[in-house]
């Protein structure tokens, strides 16, 4: 595809609720990353994939948040029981390969009622 | 474990202005810095990526340069416009093999250019 597509751009949910948000990567770009964007936080790493294999996991904030990506494309990054801290903008970004610049998608701005 | 920050926080400049922003990092084990622009609700365009091997890059009216013995990148904007204002960020990757994958990110500075 021409650039990183993620799905909802908007999402409101209410506290305790599930919620899946969507990334769509460069065709060809192996490697796949997921950010998360805050106020009070700024910008902070969540997750990496290298293919379907997601090699450093150490970024989730809690056994609430899990990622999964398949076919070496499509990666979707679920929240369970949402809370209000939840709230923020959830950043993807793809590369060649871990070495190679990234680039990012518009993001998906999560709201917890 | 990497440290970005950037210097100043805000800036308010008249259009046609040269500035520069300022981004600092604690591991000189870099694997390279890229230079981002944020406009508001939008993601992050990419606008510089400078190697470790290398002290700077130049895109149009941008000029970036790293300075690893320093722990220092600027970014350089040309003749400022309306169009620039923006948030700009700098992230950083760690030279570490587990870790250079990872951006470490600054807090961001917020630029206005005036007409």
């Amino acid at each position: 595809g021409a650039g990183v597509s993620q799905s909802p751009s908007n999402k409101v949910t209410e506290k305790g609720k599930d919620v899946e948000l969507r990334c769509d990567p460069i065709s060809g770009h192996t490697a796949l990353y997921w950010y998360r964007q805050s106020l009070g936080q700024g910008l902070e790493f969540l997750i990496y994939f290298q293919g379907n294999s997601a090699p450093d996991k150490s970024g989730l904030p809690s056994d609430r948040f899990s990622a999964e990506r398949t076919g070496g494309s499509v990666s979707t990054l679920t929240i369970q029981r949402t809370q209000q801290e939840d709230s923020a903008v959830y950043l993807c970004a793809s590369s060649m390969n871990s070495f190679y610049e990234q680039y990012f998608g518009p993001g998906t701005r999560l709201t917890v009622t | 474990k990497q440290e970005v920050t950037q210097i100043p926080a805000a800036l308010s400049v008249p259009e046609g202005e040269n500035l520069v922003l300022n981004c600092s990092f604690t591991d000189s084990a870099i694997y390279n810095l890229q230079w981002f622009r944020q406009d508001p609700g939008k993601g992050l365009t990419s606008l510089l990526l400078i190697q470790s091997s290398q002290r700077e890059q130049t895109s149009g009216r941008l000029n970036a340069s790293l300075d690893k013995s320093s722990g220092r990148s600027t970014l350089y904007i040309a003749a400022s416009q309306p169009g620039d204002s923006a948030t700009y960020l700098c992230a950083g990757r760690g030279g570490g093999l587990d870790s250079s994958y990872k951006l470490i990110f600054g807090s961001g500075t917020r630029l206005l250019v005036r007409p």
